[in-house]
């Protein structure tokens, strides 16, 4: 599976968009791109997830850019339950089924 | 629709003692993970398995062992614990094996404490 990149964290105001930005550059035209978010001590949630066109559910819509390099996860009014950690994950159609997260984006939902 | 389900929420244990996280879920899920979290060092897969009497290592195996007698258990074993294992440990499951749609339900986290 190819590797990700997320920024550290991030701030939104209330009630605004939170785009949540994810590299892969190294991503394969088999692999899916996968978001969860963990709020606070709770297991991780599934969120989102795609292969090249963008895709929307009740939770939120990901954009993924034509070359596939990178995607955005957008939360379109952010509220403060929003706050947590989000990770995008990327997997392969093949090959092993170990899934792995990486350390995430910290975002932090500002009244 | 119980789910997936981790015992105990809370464990204390000393230095070289064994301790058994329990996971149990009940969707008849093939696959099972079982996960540490650390500060600093998001989430690291331990063990997986893809179907009972099958298991595999995953990114921090030492110290652990894990059982799949039946595909809705997957108990985690710390044979001789460690301080360094004090953490908090997350299981889930996944239906299959389809990235189309391979979704992970996470249990709500055993929080050890190996003193």
């Amino acid at each position: 599976d190819a590797k990700t990149t997320q920024p550290p964290s991030m701030d939104c105001a209330e009630g605004r968009a939170a785009n949540l930005p994810c590299n892969h550059s190294t991503i394969s035209g088999n692999e899916y791109v996968y978001w969860y978010r963990q709020i606070h001590s709770q297991g991780p949630q599934y969120i989102i997830h795609g292969l090249k066109n963008n895709e929307t559910n009740e939770m939120a819509s990901l954009i993924i850019t034509e070359d596939r390099k990178s995607s955005t996860l957008i939360l379109p009014h952010a509220t403060l339950r929003d706050t947590a950690v989000y990770y995008c994950i990327v997997r392969s159609t093949s090959g092993t089924y170990k899934y792995i997260f990486g350390t995430g984006t910290r975002l932090k939902v500002l009244a | 629709d119980a789910g997936i389900t981790q015992s105990p929420r809370y464990k204390i244990t000393e230095t070289g003692r064994q301790v058994t996280l329990m996971c149990h879920q009940t969707w008849s899920h093939s696959y099972m993970f079982w996960y540490r979290q650390d500060l600093g060092h998001g989430l690291r897969l331990i063990y997986y398995s893809a179907a009972a009497d099958i298991t595999d290592k995953g990114e921090v195996p030492d110290g652990y062992v894990v059982s799949r007698s039946k595909t809705e258990n997957f108990p985690l074993t710390l044979e001789s614990a460690t301080r360094s294992q004090t953490s908090v440990y997350f299981c889930a499951s996944s239906r299959q094996r389809e990235p189309t749609n391979e979704k992970l339900f996470f249990g709500s986290g055993t929080q050890l404490s190996v003193l």
